[in-house]
């Protein structure tokens, strides 16, 4: 089974559809991010959390949700999705106990179109 | 605003030939620096890691690091057609207490 795991790997869903993506994890891990991926535009953070009781906006939380539930589950919610949104999805996690040199580890991703 | 820039691409080498990948940052506090390696529609996965000033190697792969100019570079030597994918450079900042930021990535197509 894969350390961190997003679902749905795929998702096609309408303008104006609330939308959830999850992302569970089994590392271990405190930390957890947000990051969306579109053509040309790299690695973009848009929730973070540092602890379950911790949430941080990134650089394009508009439009977007998170939630905690544990430390091991990080949810993405897209309010009222919109066809910019339209873009592959990745949850990462890391380890404060660690130093900074181990990075994050990333789930397998969510493809995720708004049409 | 910290900004990661790397050349988009795409950086075409012979095989068995080095390439050269290169990534400026905006912040000089910034404290550690990663190499990702992304093959189409996958995750990133990590290569390097480096925060002192100078070399490291690991196997075909030499990260090396010049804070004072603010620049990181990944080596690969006797590139492989595998090695062909984009390679994201990020930086963290205040001791890895804030999230990584990532460059937008180079693209690499090793031909053989």
């Amino acid at each position: 089974d894969a350390d961190v795991t997003q679902t749905p790997r795929n998702r096609i869903t309408k303008t104006g559809k609330r939308i959830m993506l999850e992302c569970s994890q089994t590392k271990g891990h405190d930390r957890m991010y947000w990051y969306r991926q579109d053509p040309g535009l790299g690695l973009r953070l848009i929730y973070y959390s540092f602890d379950v009781k911790d949430i941080n906006k990134g650089e394009i939380s508009d439009g977007y949700s998170v939630s905690r539930q544990a430390q091991a589950k990080f949810s993405l919610s897209l309010e009222s999705a919109i066809p910019n949104q339209t873009a592959l999805y990745f949850c990462a996690t890391s380890d404060s106990n660690r130093g900074p040199g181990y990075g994050y580890t990333f789930g397998s991703g969510t493809r995720l179109t708004v049409v | 605003q910290k900004e990661v820039e790397q050349n988009s691409g795409p950086l075409s080498v012979p095989e068995g030939a080095i390439a050269s990948l290169n990534c400026t940052y905006s912040d000089r506090v910034s404290q550690s620096f990663f190499w990702y390696r992304q093959y189409s529609g996958k995750s990133p996965e990590l290569i390097m890691s480096i925060y002192s000033n100078g070399d490291k190697e690991d196997g075909r792969f030499t990260a090396q690091l010049n804070k004072a100019s603010q620049y990181v570079s990944l080596l690969i030597r006797d590139s492989q057609p595998s090695d062909s994918a984009t390679y994201l450079c990020a930086v963290t900042y205040t001791s890895g207490n804030t999230p990584l930021v990532f460059g937008k990535g180079t693209r690499l197509s090793v031909i053989a």
